[in-house]
């Protein structure tokens, strides 16, 4: 079972919709981050959310870590074929152990 | 883009053998992680170092150790590789531990083990 659970876990879309993913735990994480992974290639981190309620902006992408810490979401508006990718969440259970969701592999089509 | 290089990028071997990778890094950071990442399970936590010579286990270390013996390089070795541990290998480095809230870590870009 994953500490971290992502949903949907495949999305395709085409360009220009609204899409939101989820990242959903029963456990508290003093921090929670986003990482975009494009193939053969290491996961970037997009943002890290430390405070309950916190919204971050990037772009297009919105990050929302919930009131208790237990859970995140990421919206993206009017999808491009560069966001297709796979994102996965992370959050500290201590100090150097990040856990890692089994990731959202979205697809955008032109 | 973070300095980190792995070594082999892809490699091939049979099952009982033993397997060293290697992650090279020139940003001077004091944290070295070793991943696996696997579909449907995301990026698992082998070992993870905090120093030269300073290494801790992470979620899934059975099977595995690692070595620091300089900054720059964190080994991972397979003594004995079995079908199960054909994945793919990140190493990751940071400046600060990931729970602080501000601290990012860089990947390299991955070695893929198969174990035949």
């Amino acid at each position: 079972t994953q500490l971290l659970e992502q949903s949907p876990q495949f999305l395709s879309i085409q360009e220009g919709e609204n899409l939101t993913v989820y990242c959903n735990s029963s456990s508290v994480f003093s921090s929670l981050q986003w990482y975009r992974q494009e193939p053969g290639e290491g996961p970037v981190l997009l943002v890290t959310v430390v405070t309950g309620g916190e919204v971050k902006k990037l772009k297009r992408l919105t990050f929302q870590f919930g009131d208790a810490r237990k859970d995140s979401s990421l919206h993206i508006t009017a999808a491009q074929p560069g966001d297709t990718g796979l994102y996965l969440c992370a959050g500290a259970v201590h100090n150097n152990d990040m856990r890692f969701g089994a990731g959202t592999r979205l697809t955008v089509k032109p | 883009d973070a300095g980190i290089t792995q070594s082999p990028r892809h490699k091939v071997t049979e099952t009982g053998t033993p397997v060293t990778l290697r992650c090279h890094q020139t940003e001077n950071h004091r944290y070295m992680y070793w991943y696996r990442q696997d579909p449907g399970h995301g990026l698992r936590l082998i070992h993870y170092s905090y120093g030269v010579k300073d290494t801790d286990k992470g979620e899934v270390s059975d099977g595995y150790s690692v070595s620091r013996s300089k900054t720059e390089d964190f080994l991972l070795t397979l003594e004995s590789a079995t079908s199960s541990q054909t994945s793919v290998y990140f190493c990751a480095i940071s400046e600060s531990t990931p729970g602080a809230g501000y601290n990012e870590q860089f990947f390299g870009p991955g070695t893929r083990l198969t174990v035949l």
